[in-house]
């Protein structure tokens, strides 16, 4: 079974601050993907960014990006120029590819309350 | 185009009642997934469906169960309801096949539960 751990239960930063955000998962898999999930008051998940673990290039999304080490089992994200709207939990989420093309459920981890200060 | 809707958004029951939610994924997406979310134990996940069937399953106990119809909309239904069931039900759809791979999963905004 694989199991996420998100070390830090709650950050804050100024706004416009650089934070990252501490992601570190355990598995015996060597197919599978990594996902960053922001819940905001609304309660939505929100799909942040993605990595395939067989690509070694740190998966981007405008102001998001990500430090992905397989070997060591890192998977952190960076949030440039934080903002406001920025505040929200963040859930960091592994998915086990099955070799047939499908996908398990995904393991979440706990979660990080991060607060973006005026 | 709409997102994932989940009906009702809130609900509370007795303990010993069922209950049971909705979710209607986004248009094309077949395959359903349905997670927990607690604060003493996170995000769980109860179970996927794809094509009606029942794909994958969390350890969660027999009271939990779920159904897919054929328009890709899913139900879950609890029954005997216990204290420990309050909780965020959160509904998740993604595309069938490899797309859930490069497009994750698209969440509802859940229904919590309260169970008293």
């Amino acid at each position: 079974a694989q199991t996420v751990t998100q070390s830090q239960p709650e950050m804050s930063v100024q706004e416009a601050e650089t934070v990252t955000l501490s992601c570190t998962y355990d598995t015996s898999e060597n197919n599978y993907y990594l996902f960053w999930y922001k819940q905001p008051p609304s309660r939505q998940m929100i799909l942040v960014i993605r990595q395939e673990a067989y690509k070694q290039q740190n998966a981007t999304e405008n102001r998001f990006s990500v430090n992905f080490q397989k070997a060591a089992k890192s998977f952190s994200l960076k949030i440039s120029d934080s903002q406001l709207g920025d505040t929200a939990m963040y859930f960091c989420a592994f998915m086990k590819q099955y070799s047939g093309g499908g996908a398990d459920g995904l393991t979440f981890g706990k979660g990080t309350h991060l607060i973006i200060q005026p | 185009k709409a997102g994932v809707t989940q009906t009702p958004r809130y609900l509370i029951k007795t303990r010993g009642q069922q209950v049971t939610l909705s979710c209607s994924p986004i248009s094309g997406h077949r395959s359903v997934s349905w997670y927990q979310q607690t604060p003493g134990q996170g995000l769980q996940f109860l179970f996927e469906y794809f094509s009606e069937t029942q794909r994958n399953k969390g350890n969660f106990p027999g009271r939990f169960s779920g159904r897919q119809f054929s328009n890709s909309r899913s139900e879950m239904n609890v029954s005997t309801l216990e204290l420990g069931d309050s909780a965020l039900y959160l509904c998740a759809s993604s595309l069938p096949g490899t797309g859930v791979l490069s497009s994750g999963y698209t969440f509802g905004s859940g229904t919590r539960l309260t169970v008293v």
